[in-house]
């Protein structure tokens, strides 16, 4: 079984403050993907790495940037936390079509 | 501009009773469509993936179809149980775009006793 694990399942924050997200896969996958979800706007990707060291902004990219220095661990930083980044935020990995997803990070920025 | 339409947004059903979720798209050019499931709280979990040239298939209780000429698929849920209530997902890849996928905002499914 594919397993995707996040560091945090809830996770509270002030603004200004530096946010680490991480995601580990255990499948060798070379792909993986930084989603945000939010009520009736579905999930929109932020960011992308097909391999290590690589990266490519998504969709809503702006605030964020990833980090991708080993192949089964991609994170997510928030330079300095918003109140408009408070959300649920979706790490998966993928090596051809299929996307297997974690578990989810609820990111509240106070 | 690549979208996914879902609907309804919500449903609330008995115990035991079926049900449809319909998903419209205009990606293009089609690659594959998916239905996820999603608990609250949880990650979105795969349900079915389906290519051009299948019209059904199935997963246990759940049912999706495809007609890519009208650009339209279907989740049907039958007999539903408690632990049915989730998000239910649509997702539609582009054949150019690599892994990039086009999500629907989900339909909210609540299964009342």
């Amino acid at each position: 079984d594919v397993k995707v694990t996040q560091s945090s399942r809830y996770l509270v924050k002030r603004t200004g403050e530096k946010v680490f997200l991480e995601c580990v896969q255990d499948m060798d996958h070379e792909n993986m993907f930084w989603y945000r979800q939010d009520p009736g706007l579905g999930l929109r990707l932020i960011y992308f790495s097909y391999d290590v060291k690589m990266k490519e902004k998504g969709d809503i990219p702006e605030g964020y940037s990833v980090s991708r220095e080993k192949k089964e661990r991609f994170s997510l930083i928030l330079e300095s936390a918003s109140t408009n980044q408070t959300s649920m935020y979706l790490c998966a990995s993928s090596l051809t079509r299929e996307q297997y997803f974690g578990p989810g990070t609820r990111l509240t920025v106070t | 501009k690549n979208q996914v339409e879902q609907s309804p947004q919500s449903l609330i059903i008995l115990e035991g009773k079926n049900c449809t979720l319909q998903c419209n798209y205009t990606v293009s050019p089609f690659s594959n469509l998916r239905w996820y499931k999603q608990d609250t709280g949880r990650g979105p979990v795969s349900l079915t993936i389906m290519t051009f040239s299948e019209n059904t298939k199935s997963n246990g209780r759940y049912t999706a179809t495809l007609d890519a000429d009208t650009k339209q698929s279907s989740l049907h849920i039958t007999a539903s149980q408690l632990s049915d209530s989730a998000s239910y997902i649509c997702v539609v890849s582009a054949r150019d775009a690599g892994n990039m996928l086009t999500f629907g905002g989900g339909t909210r499914l609540m299964v009342k006793p």
